[in-house]
């Protein structure tokens, strides 16, 4: 059974810490990206990454990094969270393709900075 | 910009009927269209498809309807169950991988 496992399911963090949330998966698959689910307003893209050691911001890349040292697994990093970060956090992977590749999503991260 | 967007963001339906879910989109260059559904507690899960060269695409229970000159996309359906409550998001490909997501319908069903 494929799978995108990310570490944490909640996490509570104090503004100004530096947050790492993990995501793994499976399936071999090339494209990693990282999301932030807020009411009413979807999934918006963070960064994504095509390959090991490379990223492409998406969206909303201000207040975030990323890092993909190996094919597997791609990290999230909040270098100073701040209350608005506050969010359900969701990594997807896909194989490479030709842009019709459904996306597999991992279970998400609720992160909450006080 | 452009975006991608839904009609009614909830929706509530008597168990056993046909359930209908809108989606508008505005970047008529996209050419991949996705419906996922988000469980409570869950990441979204892939249901059905489309390519832009196809108006029509059915699975088990579900059905896809694209409609190029307006812009819309509807999921559709059949006999509704409890275990369809859930959040439905449309999706579509911009550009190579660049996957943009509607804010999501809430589906609730009613025993």
């Amino acid at each position: 059974d494929v799978k995108v496992t990310q570490s944490s399911r909640y996490l509570v963090k104090r503004t100004g810490e530096k947050v790492f949330l993990e995501c793994v998966q499976d399936m071999d698959h090339e494209n990693m990206f990282w999301y932030r689910q807020d009411p009413g307003l979807g999934l918006r893209l963070i960064y994504f990454s095509y390959d090991v050691k490379m990223k492409e911001k998406g969206d909303i890349p201000e207040g975030y990094s990323v890092s993909r040292e190996k094919k597997e697994r791609f990290s999230l990093i909040l270098e100073s969270a701040s209350t608005n970060q506050t969010s359900m956090y969701l990594c997807a992977s896909s194989p490479l393709g030709q842009g019709d590749e459904k996306l597999f999503f991992g279970s998400g991260t609720q992160l909450s900075v006080l | 910009g452009e975006s991608v967007g839904l009609h009614l963001p909830t929706l509530s339906v008597q168990e056993g009927d046909n359930s209908i879910i809108n989606c508008a989109y505005s970047n008529s260059a996209s050419d991949y269209f996705i419906w996922y559904k988000q469980e409570s507690g869950k990441g979204p899960q892939f249901i059905i498809d489309i390519r832009s060269n196809m108006d029509k695409r059915q699975g088990q229970r579900v059905t896809v309807l694209l409609n190029k000159t307006v812009k819309h996309l509807s999921l559709q359906i059949a006999a509704t169950q409890p275990g369809d409550s859930a959040v439905y998001f449309c999706a579509e490909n911009m550009d190579n991988n660049d996957m943009r997501f509607g804010a999501g319908t809430r589906l609730t069903v009613k025993p």
